[in-house]
Formats: structure tokens, C-alpha cells, sequence
């Protein structure tokens, strides 16, 4: 079973602190995905990767930055935290011949 | 940009009664994926329709697409309490295009 971990399910910061939350697939997939989800606004892509050390910016990229060194761990960053990046944050995988993603059980992000 | 948007946004039934839910898309694509998410979760893959196919079944799933209206329908027959979940549809986007984009979801209540 294809499994993408991420580093935790619920996390509380404070404005302006720098985030890393990570995620981590074991089925040696090329293209790691970063969503956020909230209410009303479904899936928004916020960034990501065809390959190792290879990154493409999505829908919302502003705030955020991400990290590929190795093929499974795709590290999303938040480089100060602001209140209107409290969400749910969704890493998914897919190899690019088999076109289904698999989802991490997402983080859900407060910042206060 | 979302492009494949779910109609209705929720849907509320009766166990044993069948679901529909439709998703419009905007451009041209080489297939369409179905996801399902439980409260608070990640999402999981039900089902992938490419382009060239019209009808996909998978046990109680059964999925059509239709390229000339940009438009596919997922039908969930004999509908059980457990198949309470929010239900996504994703595109990968022909023309070279590998982003994946999500529509906003179909809230579907089954009551027991």
C-alpha cells in the first residue's frame, strides 16, 4: 500500500513564526503535490513537484515556500506565519504513469 | 484555477437510494479522477476515467464521462451511511498541462 505521511495532524503557532510541515511518500513517486483546504473554497494547489530539487508554483503560492532534496519528502514552508494561513494542509503523491494521487491525512494548521 | 466544479455542493438521502453528483470542467483533458474525503480526513481515490472511455464501473461506483459536454457524473448506488463523505472530482489536463486542479466538492449525508 502507497503511504504519504505527514509530520502532524493538528499544529498551533504563532504570527510571524517561520512553519515547516512535512511530508514524506514511500512509493518512490515523482510529483509531490501541496494543497489547503477550507471551507467553501475546496482544494487550492499551493505548490509542487515534478521531481527531485524541481518545484512549480500553483494557484496560491504567496507565503509559502517548498523544498525537494530527496524523491520523498516534499517540505512545504511557511516563512512567517500570518492568521489567514490557518487551514487544513493536504501533501499528496502520484507516479506519473499511474495518475492517481495518494493523500496524506493532512495537517491542520492554527495560527493565533 | 479550479476547473472541475461539483454540482450539487450537498446532497442529503436515504440509505439504500442512489447518489449523483456531477462535475463540469472547462478545457480538454486526458482524464478525470473521482476522490472521496471523511470528515477531517485525506482524501481517498475512488476511480479514474480517461478520455477516450465514456463508462467506468467499480463495485457500487459507476462513472460517465462526457467529453463533448465537459462534464461527468459519479452515481453511487444502494447508498450506505458509511458513503457519508465529501466527494471531489480532479482533471489532469490535456495539452501538456500535468496540474492537477480539484473542484469544490459535493457534501453527500446518507441517513441510516
Amino acid at each position: 500500500d502507497v503511504k504519504v505521511t505527514q509530520s502532524s495532524r493538528y499544529l498551533v503557532k504563532r504570527t510571524g513564526e517561520k512553519v515547516f510541515l512535512e511530508c514524506v511518500q514511500d512509493m518512490d513517486h515523482e510529483n509531490m503535490f501541496w494543497y489547503r483546504q477550507d471551507p467553501g473554497l475546496g482544494l487550492r494547489l499551493i505548490y509542487f513537484s515534478y521531481d527531485v530539487k524541481m518545484k512549480e508554483k500553483g494557484d496560491i503560492p504567496e507565503g509559502y515556500s517548498v523544498s525537494r532534496e530527496k524523491k520523498e519528502r516534499f517540505s512545504l514552508i511557511l516563512e512567517s506565519a500570518s492568521t489567514n494561513q490557518t487551514s487544513m494542509y493536504l501533501c499528496a503523491s502520484r507516479s506519473v504513469e499511474w495518475r492517481e494521487r495518494f493523500f496524506g491525512p493532512g495537517t491542520r494548521l492554527t495560527v493565533l | 484555477s479550479q476547473q472541475g466544479e461539483e454540482d450539487p455542493q450537498a446532497l442529503s438521502i436515504q440509505e439504500g437510494e442512489n447518489a449523483t453528483m456531477n462535475c463540469s470542467y472547462k478545457t480538454s483533458i486526458n482524464n478525470l479522477q473521482w476522490y472521496r474525503q471523511n470528515s477531517g480526513r485525506g482524501l481517498v481515490h475512488l476511480i479514474l476515467i480517461r478520455s477516450n472511455e465514456r463508462e467506468k464501473h467499480s463495485g457500487r461506483l459507476r462513472v460517465t464521462l462526457d467529453t463533448s459536454k465537459k462534464s461527468s457524473s459519479l452515481l453511487i448506488t444502494a447508498s450506505r451511511a458509511a458513503d457519508t463523505a465529501s466527494y471531489f472530482c480532479a482533471t489532469d489536463a490535456s495539452g501538456g498541462s500535468y496540474i492537477p486542479t480539484f473542484g469544490r466538492g459535493t457534501s453527500l449525508i446518507v441517513h441510516p
